[in-house]
């Protein structure tokens, strides 16, 4: 069974600093790794999906790297704004259709 | 639509009530899926659809859970006899297709009491 763990649960940081998220997963036969957010009492935002036979997606001041072998994935935010503060969500899938999520990383951005 | 759309958002049931849970998927989209997501927890996987056919309901916790997409569209998530373990987020999603970028609603908040 694929497990998804993210480091930290929660991280704060002031307006402007660059925020790095990381997500490990067990099983590197992985289809597909997608990163979401949640804002609180919502449901999911798409933010990036990266292919298995890709090494990176970028969207904006978004940038996820993901390293199969070593069964990891990266999101870094540049400049964070108060506006970011949410859950992100890692969520890898092992075959064409089925999500593992992690349990997430709470990031408050203080203004 | 729009997006994914789900209703109610929020369900007070008392304990042995029936309940039942309504996803409308993105126009067009062959795969949906239902999740579960309980506090402070990352998503569950509990079924997913391709058209009407239900070809994977391993996550489903119990006899109790039952999912159906007749017609390729809507798609209902019943809970017989609600306990309150059941009490979690039901997250539904859809994707155009096996592989591509999975859209979530904004779920329903099921509180069984």
């Amino acid at each position: 069974k694929q497990e998804v763990t993210q480091i930290p649960a929660a991280l704060s940081v002031p307006e402007g600093e660059n925020l790095v998220l990381n997500c490990s997963f067990t099983d590197s036969a992985i289809y597909n790794l997608q990163w979401f957010r949640q804002d609180p009492g919502k449901g999911l935002t798409s933010l990036l999906l990266i292919q298995s036979s890709q090494r990176e997606q970028t969207s904006g001041r978004l940038n996820a790297s993901l390293d199969k072998s070593s069964g990891r994935s990266t999101l870094y935010i540049a400049a964070s704004q108060p506006g970011d503060s949410a859950t992100y969500l890692c969520a890898v899938s092992s075959n064409d259709y089925k999500l593992s999520f992690g349990a997430g990383t709470t990031v408050t951005v203080r203004a | 639509g729009a997006g994914v759309s789900q209703s109610p958002r929020y369900k007070v049931a008392k304990r042995g009530q029936d309940v039942a849970l309504r996803c409308d998927p993105i126009s067009g989209h062959v795969s949906l899926f239902w999740y579960q997501q309980a506090l402070g927890q990352g998503p569950e996987f509990l079924t997913y659809f391709q058209n009407e056919a239900q070809l994977d309901k391993s996550g489903l916790p119990s006899d109790r859970f039952f999912a159906e997409r007749p017609e390729g569209s809507v798609s209902t998530l019943k809970i017989q006899r609600t306990q309150q373990e059941d009490s979690a987020v039901y997250l539904c999603a859809s994707s155009s297709g096996a592989g591509t970028e999975a859209f979530f609603g904004q779920g329903t908040r099921l509180t069984v009491v």
